[in-house]
């Protein structure tokens, strides 16, 4: 099954509201990494974390390691937030990044 | 930011030909990965390259697949022969080093690949 889940799979947002999307993990985790997938299909870093809290403008991201999952919240979305967001997970053993099912978001006026 | 650039973005092929994928990394970077995507699906791990060898791949990475960057040039994925089910977009990312801090996936802009 999938080793980085991420909820909701779709979400529609009034803008300027807020919101949190969440990556559970079933694998030991190292680092999370955070992108978005706009319409054309070209990805955008949006964060890299090892445990703890990021935050960047209206972003914040925390990736719980013991828990085993990471958050995204968008405060006051804009149209522009609109796209698929995914997690990307390190494990501890592993060379590579394994992706989550991805969020689709749509923010509307 | 870092950019990774793929070439070309569309490549339309009949099935059975062969096919190459080209990636410029971002310059100073060691580590190489091909990601595959299907429309609307999620990323599937292809496999990672390093100092000029295969790191680690994954059962999406077949036996027609193969993967090169010699000295100075493109990173490649070449797939011979090509097969109906490898149509999707295909994603080259780099990143500087395996370790905590510096193991940040820089992604292309990927190469949509149609198998007719």
């Amino acid at each position: 099954g999938d080793q980085v889940k991420q909820s909701p799979s779709a979400l529609s947002l009034q803008e300027g509201t807020n919101s949190a999307l969440r990556c559970n993990f079933s694998i030991a985790t190292t680092t999370v990494q955070w992108f978005l997938q706009n319409p054309r299909g070209s990805l955008m870093n949006l964060f890299y974390l090892v445990p703890g809290t990021k935050e960047n403008g209206r972003l914040k991201s925390t990736f719980n390691s013991k828990e085993s999952y990471s958050t995204l919240h968008i405060r006051d979305a804009q149209l522009e937030d609109s796209g698929t967001y995914f997690c990307a997970a390190e494990a501890g053993s592993g060379t590579y990044q394994r992706f989550g099912t991805g969020t689709k978001l749509q923010v509307v006026p | 930011g870092p950019k990774v650039l793929q070439i070309p973005s569309h490549q339309i092929i009949d099935m059975g030909q062969m096919v190459t994928l080209n990636c410029d990394p971002v310059s100073n970077h060691l580590y190489f990965y091909w990601y595959k995507q299907i429309l609307g699906q999620q990323m599937e791990f292809l496999v990672n390259f390093y100092n000029g060898k295969v790191m680690e791949k994954s059962k999406l990475f077949k036996d027609q697949f193969s993967v090169e960057r010699p000295d100075g040039s493109y990173f490649t994925l070449k797939i011979q022969p090509t097969a109906l089910e490898d149509s999707a977009v295909y994603f080259c990312a780099s990143s500087l080093a395996l370790d905590n801090s510096q193991n940040t996936l820089y992604f292309g802009a990927g190469t949509r690949l149609s198998v007719l």
